[in-house]
């Protein structure tokens, strides 16, 4: 059973570049993999920020952007700000109709 | 724009039945495949299974498969999930989600459901 996996916590300063992974416990993510990315606060449903590894979801400011970066999905925020804290997910496709999140990263600004 | 609202959450005891409804607007419904994910009270989200624009492929977690069913009707533009032998791990928030490109991007508001005696 493969595992995607994110990074439990991250931390970034209000202005600052974060950028948060989300690979496979064995292998490589690729784009065939259409990785995307959501931001969940508490109480809320989740907000797609990106798809098929770096398209914006409708809404969604430049700050945010996908990529692979070496084996891993990658998210990048720039000029963090404080409604950016909280939860993010990545999601990837595995193929034979089989979807699989990431464990989540709280994302604290500080 | 597009609205997603889910709606049939409750309490239901272990063993038992409940039917999830998604009602959509906003978009060409029949064009789309539409996803439901959960979440367990203060875990992480889990998806849950897939239908393909037009019914004809269906996809399901391990975890689910063999007791849930997602079907939809593209003339009342509606989503359902029919969950049998509910068990308490079951219990969470349901969320159906509209795809793009292999993923969620809309999502509805959640309806909670909760299995327990």
């Amino acid at each position: 059973q493969t595992v995607v996996t994110q990074e439990p916590s991250f931390s970034v300063s209000p202005g600052g570049t974060v950028t948060l992974t989300c690979g496979l416990s064995s292998g490589s993510v690729s784009t065939s993999y259409y990785p995307s990315w959501y931001h969940q606060t508490p109480g809320q449903a989740p907000r797609t920020l990106i798809y098929s590894t770096n398209t914006r979801s409708s809404g969604v400011p430049d700050r945010f952007s996908g990529s692979i970066l070496g084996n891993k999905a990658a998210l990048t925020i720039t000029g963090a700000q404080a409604d950016d804290e909280s939860d993010y997910y990545c999601l990837l496709y595995m193929g034979s109709g089989n979807w699989v999140f990431g464990g989540g990263t709280k994302l604290t600004v500080l | 724009q597009v609205q997603l609202v889910e709606s049939g959450g409750g309490v239901v005891q272990p063993g038992g039945s409940l039917r999830l409804s998604c009602a959509a607007s906003g978009f060409t419904f029949s064009s789309y495949g539409m996803h439901w994910v959960r979440q367990a009270p203060g875990k992480g989200l889990e998806w849950v299974t897939f239908i393909r624009y037009d019914g004809s492929n269906k996809y399901y977690a391990d975890s689910v498969k063999g007791r849930f069913t997602i079907s939809r009707d593209n003339s009342k533009n509606t989503l359902y999930l029919q969950m049998n032998s509910l068990r308490t791990e079951d219990t969470a928030v349901y969320y159906c989600a509209k795809d793009q490109y292999y993923a969620p991007d809309y999502w509805g508001q959640g309806t909670l459901v909760t299995v327990s005696s």
